[in-house]
């Protein structure tokens, strides 16, 4: 089982320059995520969605977008990337997401990340 | 802003000791799970505690939660050169989402 998958592990941008980082899950996961880890700051969230066909803000969307495209993938890009964008960026795929749901369900897996460098 | 803080920032200890270390949270929690990373890849879940529970245990993993206090505990007992990771604790409110904290790095020296 690959789990989750992101691509590219490493990519290096001039700033103004666009780009999309690709995630897809093969779990058959209804929420996804992306996230951001910066030293010192953990993970802050910056989109998710909470099933196919709904995405959401997170804590830090400012300068992102993102799309759903099926139930496996779900893309981040960044329109004109800036030096502050340089990141570790890491996607993550749960089962669910509702309140209510089993905890087994909450789970979040990550995928390897992709280490963006914006200069 | 992050929910969950780790204390301390980072332990070093020798193999075969206890680590343990410390989240605290600001506002009440559906659930808490604590995760690991090591060096370059991503997080990996390790445990769940529910609100209404005070201790779970899971191999070698024992993790407290006291929601007077707003704080849990992980606790690695036995610790193996393979502990060595970044340990985070990530709390589930009633918006659905987890919010992380910054993480304890801990080194186990051989």
């Amino acid at each position: 089982n690959a789990g989750v998958t992101q691509t590219p592990k490493f990519q290096v941008l001039k700033t103004g320059q666009s780009m999309t980082l690709q995630c897809a899950q093969d779990m058959n996961h209804n929420s996804m995520y992306w996230y951001r880890q910066d030293p010192g700051m953990g993970l802050r969230l910056i989109y998710y969605s909470a099933s196919e066909g709904t995405t959401d803000k997170g804590e830090v969307p400012n300068g992102y977008n993102v799309s759903r495209l099926n139930k496996r993938e779900f893309s981040l890009r960044l329109e004109s990337a800036a030096p502050s964008q340089t990141s570790v960026y890491f996607c993550a795929s749960s089962e669910r997401q509702g309140l209510f749901s089993l905890e087994a369900k909450n789970i979040q897996y990550f995928g390897a990340g992709t280490r963006l460098s914006v200069l | 802003s992050q929910q969950g803080e780790e204390d301390p920032q980072a332990l070093s200890i020798q193999e075969g000791e206890n680590a343990t270390m410390n989240c605290s949270y600001k506002t009440s929690i559906n659930n808490l799970q604590w995760y690991r990373q090591n060096s370059g890849r991503g997080l990996v879940h390790l445990i769940l505690i529910r609100s209404n529970e005070r201790e779970k245990h899971s191999g070698r993993l024992r993790v407290t939660l006291d929601t007077s206090k707003k704080s849990s505990s992980l606790l690695i007992t036995a610790s193996r050169a393979a502990d060595t990771a970044s340990y985070f604790c990530a709390t589930r409110s009633n918006d659905y989402k987890l919010s992380f904290g910054a993480g304890t790095t801990v080194t186990v020296r051989a």
